[in-house]
């Protein structure tokens, strides 16, 4: 079993709907939680970070951690075709090694 | 700023070549790392440093090995060359090891063997 399961989509939905993507984890050590954007033939680039359990919001993009149930979600509200790409979950102990999900690839239609 | 670059963007090696893959960044950050990234898996880490002349193994050390001479550059060398070595290679740096500190990716090079 995988530490970071995450479902490698593709996950094709039309311009404006919300948008839910997923991961899971086996390790209740981790408690650094980040969702990565990457564009086709770019590197990652941070998008969220949370800490612990709990929600946060910036601006259309909302992260949600719930440590109990090992989850982590990320949602996109008004989802624009600028919004297609892979969206890869990582996460971390206390040791600062990042864990990686495999990425979802995520479509916008417009 | 150019931030991270990463040289050469495509390169396809035989069976035991060897090649260096280069890396630079220009923000002055200590901490650099180099991974991995295979169809369907996560980032898989390589190594890193914390800071000229300090490297440690990631995840997955075999077949590769660093250097950091300098706080800008950070070579990947692969040595003797194997199709396992079929990736995309990304660096990245961040200015701390603090988790929430953003690591800054290069473009990234894609490593055929054949």
């Amino acid at each position: 079993q995988k530490e970071v399961e995450q479902d490698p989509g593709p996950l094709s939905v039309p311009e404006g709907a919300i948008v839910s993507l997923n991961c899971t984890y086996s390790n209740s050590a981790f408690q650094y939680f980040m969702w990565y954007r990457q564009y086709s033939r770019k590197g990652p680039e941070l998008l969220m970070y949370t800490y612990s359990s709990g929600n946060k919001e910036d601006g259309r993009f909302t992260a949600q951690v719930d440590k109990s149930s090992k989850y982590i979600s990320l949602f996109i509200r008004d989802s624009q075709p600028s919004d297609s790409a892979t969206y890869l979950c990582a996460m971390s102990d206390s040791n600062y090694q990042l864990i990686w999900g495999a990425g979802t690839k995520l479509i916008i239609k417009p | 700023n150019a931030g991270v670059t990463q040289t050469p963007k495509f390169r396809i090696l035989k069976i035991g070549q060897s090649m260096t893959l280069q890396c630079a960044q220009d923000m002055n950050h200590n901490y650099m790392y180099w991974y991995r990234q295979d169809p369907g898996m996560g980032l898989k880490l390589i190594y890193y440093s914390v800071g000229a002349g300090i490297t440690d193994k990631g995840e997955v050390p075999n077949g590769y090995n660093v250097s950091r001479s300098t706080t800008e550059d950070f070579p990947l060398r692969l040595e003797l060359a194997a199709p396992s070595q079929t990736s995309v290679y990304f660096c990245a740096s961040c200015n701390t090891a603090g988790i929430q500190e953003t690591q800054y990716f290069g473009p990234g090079t894609r490593l055929l063997v054949l």
